[in-house]
């Protein structure tokens, strides 16, 4: 089972700076990464697909990148309704599928 | 418009068993994966499988094999999932999300069903 690892667990962001979010696989899984934010409440949200495309109607603030086993979600001009938890999900041919612990971004 | 409506919180015992339904609009049923997905309080998510809408083939994750079983229902898009001998640690909610074929993500999600297994 690939093992999906997020840092940091917890990122104190003030509004309008940028947020950098990692996700480590324990293997390769090509560019087959997606990214998630999750408010409380609510259903995770696809933002990133394909490591680096993103998803229809998420703004161009949010950008994706990585390959292989090494993984980046970065959010610039953090606005308050990006204060939430973030996933990351690998997905391939054959399960199980994993999903990071997540990342919790807060105000400063 | 693509919509995914899940059943509404049920409160089990332990030993009981709980069906979550998840009903699909708004897209061709078969041409898409269903997968759950669940996630106890204040945790992560953690991936419990998908199953076929078309021929009904399922995949569970090994922690979930024992006790889950996933069923669809092609005259009403609607797919279930059941978990049976539920534990006190089995309260969560449970969201099912779609996948495209060939895709590798899920673009959809339901809102989610709270299920709470308590004596």
């Amino acid at each position: 089972e690939i093992v999906m690892t997020q840092s940091p667990a917890t990122l104190s962001v003030s509004p309008g700076e940028r947020a950098t979010l990692s996700c480590r696989a324990s293997q390769s899984v090509t560019t087959n990464l997606a990214w998630y934010q999750q408010k409380p409440g609510q259903a995770p949200r696809l933002l990133i697909y394909g490591a680096s495309t993103r998803a229809t109607g998420i703004p161009a603030r949010f950008s994706g990148s990585g390959s292989g086993t090494e993984f980046t979600l970065t959010i610039n001009s953090l606005q308050s309704e990006d204060f939430a938890v973030y996933y990351c999900l690998h997905c391939n041919t054959w399960p199980p599928w994993t999903f990071g612990q997540g990342t919790r971004v807060e105000i400063k | 418009q693509v919509e995914l409506v899940q059943s509404g919180a049920e409160v089990k015992k332990p030993g009981a068993s709980v069906k979550v339904s998840c009903k699909a609009s708004g897209y061709t049923f078969t041409d898409y994966y269903m997968h759950w997905v669940r996630q106890a309080p204040g945790q992560g998510l953690e991936w419990m499988g998908w199953i076929h809408p078309s021929s009904g083939a399922t995949n569970y994750a090994q922690m979930f094999q024992a006790r889950v079983t996933m069923t669809r229902d092609t005259s009403t898009n609607t797919v279930y999932m059941e978990v049976n001998s539920l534990r006190s640690d089995d309260t969560a909610v449970f969201y099912c999300a779609r996948q495209y074929f060939g895709s590798w993500y899920f673009d959809y999600w339901g809102q989610g069903s709270l299920v709470t297994v308590s004596s």
